[in-house]
């Protein structure tokens, strides 16, 4: 059984640019979460993902994106980066049998560095 | 909305020490409760979780939190602190919607 993977691990953009990261989900877990760890901070819920579709949002702007694929891999999007996007970015996969019944427990992965400068 | 918030940025303990990392929660439902912790430049790992089944859960590593209604906490320990121990730790809190919410981390340091 594999665990959380992304890529990549580290990231250096400029103000404007646009940014993809990549996250394989645990063998078995068709549920996709991302998350924003700014330094000094913990993580915050920016959106997630279950069976392709987006399944919830926390407060972040259009400009954060994502996908999910029908292997359940998924990607995060940032558009016009701002330097309040350097952060830690985590993915974390979950098993979820239906819509309405959740396992409670959510998989990390290692995350990716991103510095915007 | 649920939410959870940590008492106490840094936290320091001597090596056998009592560890008491404070966590606090506001729910409006029963909530799901966790804890985990974030070694440097990795992942968070979970150590612990409460739903609803036991009100003392244990962990991994001799952790272990109780879970008190009556004060809204769910308080993580260990009776004797190790050097391995050092890390960051986050409460988080699970909503309806299998989305997670975490405070805002404590830095436990191990003094030997």
């Amino acid at each position: 059984e594999t665990g959380v993977t992304q890529s990549p691990t580290h990231l250096i953009k400029t103000r404007g640019q646009q940014v993809t990261l990549r996250c394989s989900s645990q063998s078995g877990h068709n549920t996709v979460s991302w998350y924003q760890q700014a330094l000094g901070q913990g993580p915050q819920f920016i959106f997630q993902y279950y069976r392709e579709e987006e399944n919830g949002r926390g407060n972040f702007p259009p400009r954060f994106s994502g996908l999910q694929f029908p292997n359940y891999s998924s990607e995060l999007n940032v558009n016009a980066l701002e330097l309040d996007d350097s952060a830690l970015y985590l993915c974390a996969s979950s098993s979820r049998p239906g819509p309405h019944i959740s396992r409670d427990e959510q998989y990390f992965g290692p995350g990716t560095r991103l510095t915007v400068t | 909305a649920q939410s959870v918030t940590q008492l106490g940025s840094h936290v320091s303990v001597s090596e056998g020490a009592l560890v008491l990392l404070r966590c606090n929660y506001s729910s409006s439902v029963p909530p799901y409760l966790f804890w985990y912790v974030q070694y440097p430049n990795q992942g968070l790992q979970l150590l612990l979780k409460y739903t609803s089944a036991a009100t003392l859960v244990k962990g991994i590593n001799g952790f272990e939190a109780e879970f008190k209604k009556s004060e809204t906490s769910f308080h993580l320990t260990k009776p004797s602190a190790h050097m391995s121990d050092a890390a960051e730790y986050f409460c988080a809190v699970r909503s309806s919607g299998n989305q997670f919410y975490f405070g805002t981390g404590t830095s436990l340091t191990v003094i030997p």
